[in-house]
């Protein structure tokens, strides 16, 4: 089973500074990683994804995350953030379970934007 | 364009009274589909899982059960509430295929509060 681990659980940072949230996973074999946020009381939506191709994936909002395969990171940065950031943000990893395919999620890491 | 709905949105349920979450795809056929928990602090944690009309994988053993009457519906149900099972509960669809392996889509969530 894989495992993911999201450094922080919380990242304060001042409106209009760069972001860097940080995201390692424990495989070793070829995986897919995702980014979501979550918004107070709402459900996940999917930022940006990496299958294949480009190492440097761009996603919705500005966000944009590099995958590294010697280091097992895919962390997650946004060089000028706004207010509406404010959320929590989830790495998640693919892994198979039983024979389905599915994801292992992190515990999620607060950004916290302040004017 | 695929959506997906939840209900209830909030919920406030006593100890020991029944269950009954409610998740339904629309714009899509035959989605794999999932119930997560949310607590606080502890991520997302995959409770159920069915790629089919009564196909249901469990992957935490505890009193909630999960049933799948339609192709797009999926249930989540508990004769007897604890304290535990409050959280935030979201449901989440992937499309069938290889192309769409392991990207999820999330729903609204419900907000179980057990008194």
């Amino acid at each position: 089973a894989q495992s993911v681990t999201q450094l922080d659980s919380q990242v304060p940072v001042f409106e209009e500074a760069p972001v860097e949230l940080r995201c390692n996973y424990s495989s070793s074999v070829s995986v897919y990683l995702f980014w979501y946020v979550q918004y107070p009381n709402q459900g996940l939506q999917l930022l940006l994804k990496y299958l294949s191709g480009s190492t440097l994936v761009k996603g919705i909002n500005g966000f944009e995350a590099e995958f590294n395969k010697s280091q097992t990171s895919f962390h997650l940065r946004k060089p000028s953030v706004h207010i509406s950031d404010t959320a929590e943000y989830f790495c998640a990893v693919s892994d198979q379970k039983r024979g389905y395919s599915t994801l292992t999620f992190g515990k999620g890491t607060m950004l916290l934007v302040s004017p | 364009s695929q959506t997906i709905h939840q209900w209830p949105a909030t919920l406030v349920q006593p100890v020991g009274s029944p269950l009954s979450l409610e998740c339904t795809v629309e714009g899509t056929s035959n989605p794999n589909l999932y119930w997560y928990r949310q607590a606080a602090g502890r991520g997302l944690q995959l409770l159920f899982y069915s790629v089919g009309i009564g196909q249901i994988s469990s992957e935490v053993p505890q009193n909630l059960s999960a049933s799948r009457p339609q192709d797009r519906q999926f249930i989540l149900s508990s004769k007897k509430l604890l304290l535990s099972d409050s959280g935030f509960y979201l449901c989440a669809w992937r499309g069938p295929g290889q192309e769409n392996l392991y990207e999820q889509y999330f729903g609204p969530g419900t907000r179980l509060t057990v008194t």
